[in-house]
């Protein structure tokens, strides 16, 4: 298993540029998240999915959009882009309540 | 959701065994104790996770105070690979998503 995959690893971004990051995961999980974290913080959520077509909004969800069209994918769509954007982005996902398997993250710097 | 309060650091050597504290003293009677921890440049990774007993993993061991209104994650002997963020954790068996809401954590420094 690959687990969660996350591309790209890295990005650079123009304010007002759009762009999508990618998530998936072969294990099957219903359950998958995007987290950012900003230098120096914890992780905080944007958007979670309990499965394929139902989505919510987390702790940060402004200026992102999500969506879940099957198990496996979960992409995070920044709609125009902004420099307090700048951050490490996280998709995790899960079959259950304990434990959340994490991808590698995406730092996107935003200019 | 409830709050956790961990110290900023530790440090510990290399061999030795490590104790971080987490006080969680509004805790409620369904939320769950969740340890991750985060290596430098990567994603959060799980650690152990308990109720109300001691619990024991691979990895370390999670003391769980009778009040349950603090705990304890003892990795039993450090190694330079343990130096990572950990974070304390609370759950509630029902939450949406399962969402985790991370704080600070402890960061843990290993010395050869």
């Amino acid at each position: 298993n690959a687990g969660v995959t996350q591309t790209p690893k890295f990005q650079v971004l123009k304010t007002g540029q759009s762009m999508t990051l990618q998530c998936a995961q072969d294990m099957n999980h219903e359950y998958m998240s995007w987290y950012r974290q900003d230098p120096g913080m914890g992780l905080r959520l944007i958007h979670y999915s309990v499965g394929a077509g139902i989505t919510d909004q987390g702790e940060v969800p402004n200026g992102y959009n999500v969506s879940r069209s099957t198990t496996e994918d979960f992409p995070l769509r920044l709609l125009s882009a902004a420099p307090s954007q700048t951050s490490v982005y996280f998709c995790a996902s899960s079959s259950g309540p304990h434990e959340q398997f994490f991808g590698p993250g995406t730092r996107l710097t935003v200019l | 959701d409830a709050k956790t309060t961990q110290p900023n650091s530790m440090e510990s050597n290399e061999e030795e065994p490590v104790h971080l504290p987490c006080n969680h003293s509004t805790i409620s009677g369904t939320d769950y104790i969740h340890w991750y921890r985060q290596l430098p440049s990567q994603g959060p990774e799980y650690v152990i996770h308990g109720l109300t007993s001691n619990v024991n993993n691979r990895m370390a061991s999670l003391a769980i105070a009778e009040d349950r209104k603090s705990s304890t994650l003892i990795l039993h002997r450090a190694t330079l690979r343990d130096a990572a963020v950990y974070y304390c954790i609370l759950t509630g068996i029902k939450a949406a998503g399962n969402k985790l809401t991370f704080g600070g954590g402890t960061r843990v420094l290993v010395k050869p």
